[in-house]
């Protein structure tokens, strides 16, 4: 069964930073590109960042770039998103996504909030 | 990069039909997108990759009363006989060097 379990969620200072990890099971992570996307309480999906099988391409947002680093770690079947620079319009769910030409599963979420 | 429009609400009753349309911007009429389901505090559910020729192929699991077509830039989501627990919001989605969302349908069923 496929499992994408988020983790490192929490309140946070504006200005701060909090890095999110993801753990995969179930399928074989190194073999699918992934993502982050969020959802701000009451809103929309919003896509945040995009990483390929072997990290070679990645995109990011406009609203994100230049703040948020992702990453993965295909030998420790896990997935990051370093949040640096934290602004309260950052406050949302973030969600890992496996991404096969679409966003075929996704996490529970882990919410991040950030205020003073 | 494309813009993705859907209606905010959408209603029916229950046993009946609903088709939720999502809009792809100017020039990407012939983009491919998924749609999602998502229910109040859960975690998006895929139901189906769908083309603009209108094949679309659904995710394992979710049942018959779901389908797709598309026309022209529209790309639609037919429910049909709704149940109760089809109330969820529903999200299209589609790609250019990054994933774009609709704003999502909030579907009650009466």
């Amino acid at each position: 069964e496929v499992q994408l379990v988020e983790s490192g969620g929490g309140l946070v200072q504006p200005g701060g930073s909090l890095r999110l990890s993801c753990a995969a099971s179930g399928f074989t992570f190194s073999t699918y590109s992934m993502n982050w996307v969020r959802q701000a309480p009451g809103k929309g999906l919003e896509w945040v960042s995009y990483i390929s099988t072997g990290s070679g391409t990645i995109f990011y947002a406009d609203s994100v770039k230049g703040r948020f680093t992702i990453s993965r770690d295909n030998a420790k079947n896990s997935l990051y998103l370093q949040m640096n620079s934290l602004r309260a319009e950052d406050t949302a769910v973030y969600y890992c996504a496996r991404d096969e030409g679409w966003l075929s599963y996704w996490g529970q979420g882990t919410l991040v909030t950030v205020s003073s | 990069q494309p813009v993705v429009t859907q209606s905010s609400s959408a209603s029916a009753s229950l046993g009946s039909s609903v088709k939720l349309t999502c809009t792809l911007s100017s020039g990407h009429n012939k983009y491919i997108i998924a749609w999602h389901q998502q229910h109040p505090g859960k975690a998006p559910r895929y139901l189906m990759k769908l083309e603009g020729s209108g094949s679309y192929n659904k995710w394992s699991g979710v049942p018959d009363r779901f389908s797709g077509s598309s026309s022209g830039a529209d790309r639609y989501l037919t429910i049909s006989n709704l149940q109760f627990e089809d109330e969820a919001d529903y999200y299209c989605e589609t790609w250019d060097s990054g994933w774009v969302f609709g704003g999502g349908t909030k579907l009650t069923v009466l």
